[in-house]
Order: structure tokens, then C-alpha cells, then sequence
């Protein structure tokens, strides 16, 4: 079978960083992206993650380790239009089928 | 960067009747599109995957008959609620790959069956 877990929620406060874990299952494993969605709107690309290692993109990183079957999100400089959830989402390439994780509310506070 | 776009971005329909919604990759090529569905407060779940000019891989539990997937250009995927009922009310987003990877999201279409 295959499983992605994440924190269903998590609270920070505007310019803390906050990381958000995910762990996954599955076979076939091609790579690792997130995904940012607000409220009422489609989800928006944040990163990928095709080898070991940390991706970095702004105040945004994306980590990944292969043998450990785990990544995360680290979301550095809070601000307040980072209230959202975040999706991990796997790729496998035996059928091109990519899997959504549960999501993780990300909550702010001033 | 690569824009998707989806139309109706609303639509309410009587239960019963038919709904097409239809998605654009507007600057580039989309040889695959994917289809979700997304019930509130839930994750995406992925529907089917369409292929350009080929019938489209359905999930399992999703109706091929009910959810009917076209995808008659490299810049165009349709998908339509055949006999719409309540239970089909959701929000509907389809997303284009450009051949990185990297899945370009539409706005979504909310679907309200009454």
C-alpha cells in the first residue's frame, strides 16, 4: 500500500519558522513536492525534490532523505499570507500517479 | 510561468443534468492533465489522469460513465458530471504538466447541485 502522514495543523507566530514533517509509503518513489493552498483557492506549487537534500527557494526550504522515507517543509520569516495548508505530495513513476498528503493547516498568530 | 485556467469557475445545476467544465493550459503544452476532487476541509483526490488523444485512466471508485473525460488537444481536457446529484457537489480542479515535473494547478470550479 501506500500512506503520506503530515500534522493535520500547526500554529506559529508572524516571523518564527515553522517546519512541517511528512512521511510517506510507497513504492516506486520518483519525488517529493509541496503544495500551498488558501482557502477557496487551487493549490500553488512551492517545491520539488527529485534527489537527497535541501531545496531552497526564498524564505521557503524543502528537505528530502530517500532512506529515511521522510521530508519537510521549513517556512522561515512567517507572515501572515502564510496561513494556508500545505500539502506534501509524492510521485511515483511506475504509473505517473501522484498522491496528496492530508495537508497541514498552517495557523498564524501576530 | 505557466498558466491553467478552468471554466465555469462556479456553476449550480439542477440534479439530474449534465455539467461540462472545461480546462486550458494557456502558454504551453499539457500532453497530461489530471483531474481532483476536493470536499471541504479535505485533501485533493486525484479522479483520472487524460492524455492527450488517448481515453483517460480513471481512479478506482471513480464512474467512467458518470465522470466523462475528454482531451482532444494538447491545450484542452474536459470533464463532465453526467447526471449530477447532490453527492457530486464539490470543488473540481484540474492541473497540466509542462514536462518538469511540476503540475500547474486551475483556479478550480466550485459545483453546487441542487
Amino acid at each position: 500500500g501506500q500512506s503520506l502522514e503530515q500534522p493535520s495543523e500547526v500554529t506559529a507566530v508572524e516571523g518564527a519558522i515553522v517546519q512541517i514533517n511528512c512521511t510517506y509509503q510507497t513504492s516506486g518513489f520518483y519525488g517529493l513536492s509541496w503544495y500551498q493552498q488558501h482557502d477557496g483557492g487551487a493549490p500553488t506549487f512551492l517545491s520539488y525534490n527529485g534527489l537527497d537534500g535541501l531545496e531552497e527557494t526564498g524564505r521557503f526550504s524543502s528537505f528530502l532523505s530517500r532512506s529515511d522515507s521522510y521530508g519537510y517543509l521549513l517556512l522561515q520569516e512567517l507572515q501572515m499570507k502564510d496561513s494556508a495548508s500545505y500539502f506534501c505530495v509524492i510521485a511515483r513513476n511506475r504509473d505517473d500517479k501522484i498522491i496528496f498528503g492530508k495537508g497541514t493547516r498552517l495557523h498564524i498568530l501576530p | 510561468g505557466a498558466v491553467v485556467s478552468q471554466h465555469p469557475s462556479w456553476v449550480i445545476c439542477k440534479s439530474g443534468t449534465s455539467v461540462k467544465i472545461e480546462c486550458r493550459s494557456l502558454d504551453f503544452q499539457a500532453t497530461t492533465m489530471f483531474w481532483y476532487r476536493q470536499f471541504p476541509k479535505q485533501s485533493l483526490m486525484l479522479m483520472a489522469t487524460s492524455n492527450e488523444g488517448s481515453k483517460a485512466t480513471y481512479e478506482q471508485g471513480v464512474e467512467k460513465d458518470k465522470f466523462l473525460i475528454n482531451h482532444a488537444s494538447l491545450t484542452l481536457s474536459t470533464l463532465t458530471v453526467t447526471s449530477a446529484h447532490p453527492e457530486d457537489s464539490s470543488f473540481y480542479i484540474c492541473s497540466a504538466e509542462d514536462g518538469t515535473d511540476t503540475q500547474y494547478f486551475g483556479p478550480g470550479t466550485r459545483l453546487t447541485v441542487l
